[in-house]
């Protein structure tokens, strides 16, 4: 069962920064927060992943609340290329091995 | 360098036939991990493996298989198909199988059965 929930889909005018939120009010304190985009049908495509603190890198930003239920993907600056499926994910063990259980994900269309 | 390859890109099949599809790690990964992502949902965890070793295994029926070969490459084998096997086979590799690591997929293998 998906742990995330996400909305089915978002627009943004290109340049403004997107706002994507997640909620995973079931997380447990070992379970990180992962994001993926997947554009058209090509493979998911890595974005971020946290566990408690606020990251960043070259793509966009993750913000997880302190109580961990919810976290936000920022893009800064979105372009028409940033159109894709948001996919928000939390990563689970179990037994040995580690699994990526996916949500349905968002549609972001990123509008000229 | 290469990322992680996959073949077939599609193929059909009829229903109860038999299909098998490769995955090639990127080179120094270690795990190879597989989902089916039907069209309009997120991918579903079917296989891991780690060190030619199965890690895992999601709520899928026998009728699915998989290995991974000394040169870390693998192969998911589907048998009887159904009509709901239909969908897109995603195959990710990573390092290794434990830790906070990063999957890094293939574009698929888009498998049709009629």
């Amino acid at each position: 069962d998906a742990k995330t929930t996400q909305p089915t889909s978002m627009d943004c005018a290109e340049g403004r920064a997107a706002n994507l939120p997640c909620n995973h009010s079931t997380i447990s304190g070992n379970e990180y927060v992962y994001w993926y985009r997947q554009i058209h049908s090509q493979g998911p495509q890595y974005i971020i992943h946290g566990l408690k603190n606020n990251e960043t890198n070259e793509m966009a930003s993750l913000i997880i609340t302190e109580d961990r239920k919810s976290s936000t993907l920022i893009l800064p600056h979105a372009t028409l290329r940033d159109t894709a499926v948001y996919y928000c994910i939390v990563r689970v063990q179990a037994d040995s091995n580690y699994q990526l259980i996916w949500g349905a994900g968002t549609k972001l269309i990123i509008k000229p | 360098d290469a990322g992680v390859t996959q073949s077939p890109t599609h193929l059909i099949k009829t229903r109860g036939q038999h299909v098998t599809l490769r995955c090639s790690p990127i080179s120094g990964h270690k795990s190879v991990s597989w989902y089916q992502q039907v069209l309009g949902q997120g991918p579903q965890f079917i296989f891991q493996y780690y060190e030619k070793e199965e890690r895992g295994r999601g709520n899928f029926p026998d009728r699915f298989s998989a290995r991974q070969f000394p040169n870390y490459s693998s192969e998911l084998n589907v048998n009887a198909l159904l009509l709901g096997d239909s969908a897109l086979y995603l195959c990710a590799s990573s390092f290794s199988g434990l830790g906070a690591n990063v999957l890094t997929f293939g574009a698929g293998s888009r498998l049709t059965v009629l």
